[in-house]
């Protein structure tokens, strides 16, 4: 069947501008989680979402970053005034019922000029 | 702070032979440890994963030993392939955490023919 799917898969954007990062998790998975890869590192977890609500959003580094899954399948990770410090890919992984396995996406790439 | 340190940072390794990715943790709290393989351009994907209630665990070419009073855990993987070039993290994930899962750094192998 379909993976989790996340779009756009290349994002490049000036300083300051605002970006939105699309998820589409795998049909059924209840459990969704954001994570951020910088190049050479492992993926460090932003937010995790059960359902439609936030359970778990320790690591958003700041409010300029926000997410939201208000039908609890796709979500959307918002970037306010972008920084050059932003630049990562975004990963995206579902799992069903907060289960330990967690499937991932390919990733949005962002670059921030 | 890095909650999971993994090492090396990259290894090579001919055609036939073994590579061994090592892991250590802090974390007393942590129950449930994946590998995961991440191609470029790809998301990481679920390699194999271990509970600290079995010692060793085997799934085809790739093994997991785990040594819950050294808090250290590795991936060996037997006859390795040019296919399996590729970067390995290790993480770590607790009971209570919601599914965030804590990566290593990662390790990049390069499997010679």
């Amino acid at each position: 069947g379909a993976g989790v799917s996340q779009t756009p898969s290349n994002k490049v954007t000036e300083k300051g501008k605002y970006v939105e990062l699309r998820c589409d998790p795998i049909s059924g998975h209840t459990a969704l989680y954001w994570y951020r890869q910088s190049l050479g590192q492992g993926p460090e977890f932003l937010i995790y979402f059960q359902g439609t609500g936030a359970a778990d959003d320790s690591g958003l580094p700041n409010d300029r970053f926000f997410a939201v899954r208000p039908e609890g399948s796709v979500s959307t990770l918002k970037i306010q005034r972008t920084e050059r410090g932003d630049s990562a890919v975004y990963l995206c992984a579902s799992s069903p019922i907060g289960g330990d396995t967690q499937y991932f996406g390919p990733g949005t790439r962002l670059t921030v000029l | 702070q890095q909650q999971v340190k993994q090492s090396p940072q990259s290894l090579i390794v001919q055609k036939g032979g073994i590579s061994i990715i090592n892991c250590a943790y802090e974390n007393t709290a942590f129950d449930y440890f994946p590998w995961y393989q991440q191609f470029p351009g790809k998301g990481p994907a679920l390699l194999i994963a271990i509970r600290p209630d079995v010692s060793e665990k085997k799934e085809g070419r790739f093994t997991i030993s785990f040594n819950k009073s050294a808090k250290q855990f590795s991936l060996h993987i037997m006859d390795s392939q040019p296919g399996d070039s590729a970067t390995y993290f290790c993480a770590a994930l607790g009971a209570d955490s919601w599914g965030k899962l804590q990566f290593g750094a990662g390790t990049q192998v390069v499997v010679t023919p």
